[in-house]
């Protein structure tokens, strides 16, 4: 199975600066298609997780251009431009290359300083 | 809107059964792909089962195989998860999620169920 390693564990940013968290796969996440299955979540507190990115740079309906992610087909990074406070949770990223099964990083927790 | 709403959840003893349930709307349940995912306290997300648009086809990991069925109903739009022979590690959040055709992920979530096993 592919495993998905996050870092760092917790990261705590002023608003208004910038915050970058890591996701390396243990194998490539290029499918036979061309499509890097990379995805990106936020979970607030408190609530279900919500759709950030998809195909590793692909923005999800509604959200603001303040996310962004990139990377290659082992190393990833989502970019969060702006810290605001509705920015606070924890991040999670996914994979769906071995369909259709889902695996997920251990998740990331972003906080305010 | 894309509403889903699970119910069902409850403290039940190692051993037994739970059936959660999750009505869907604002959407055209028949043509969605849906999931099952469960977050244990404090931890991480962990995918729990997938139904094709139609029901002929369900996944599941090792770690549920053989004691959860997922099932649904498209006439009424709504999804199950049968849970049988529970664990004590089987206590988690269960969260149903549809899944859109032309990403391919879990975009839509619903508010959760929370499941205790425990005597």
């Amino acid at each position: 199975d592919i495993v998905l390693t996050q870092a760092p564990l917790s990261v705590s940013v002023t608003p208004g600066e910038s915050a970058s968290i890591s996701c390396r796969s243990s194998k490539s996440l290029l499918s036979s298609k061309g499509i890097t299955s990379l995805y990106w979540y936020l979970q607030r507190p408190g609530k279900s997780p919500q759709l950030l990115i998809y195909q590793m740079s692909n923005l999800a309906s509604g959200v603001p251009d303040r996310f962004s992610s990139s990377g290659s087909e082992t190393d990833f990074t989502l970019k969060i431009s702006k810290v605001e406070t509705e920015d606070v949770g924890v991040y999670y990223c996914g994979h769906r290359l071995e369909y259709p099964m889902d695996t997920f990083g251990a998740g990331t927790k972003l906080e305010l300083k | 809107e894309v509403q889903l709403v699970e119910s069902g959840g409850g403290l039940v003893q190692p051993g037994r059964s739970l059936k959660l349930s999750c009505a869907a709307s604002g959407f055209t349940f028949s043509n969605y792909y849906m999931a099952w995912v469960r977050q244990a306290p404090k931890k991480g997300l962990e995918w729990v089962a997938t139904i094709s648009t139609s029901g002929s086809r369900t996944y599941y990991p090792d770690s549920v195989k053989g004691r959860f069925t997922i099932s649904r109903d498209n006439a009424k739009s709504s999804l199950y998860l049968q849970m049988n022979s529970l664990k004590s590690e089987d206590t988690a959040t269960y969260y149903c999620a549809s899944i859109a055709a032309i990403s391919n992920v879990m975009d839509a979530w619903g508010q959760g169920a929370s499941v205790t096993v425990s005597s």
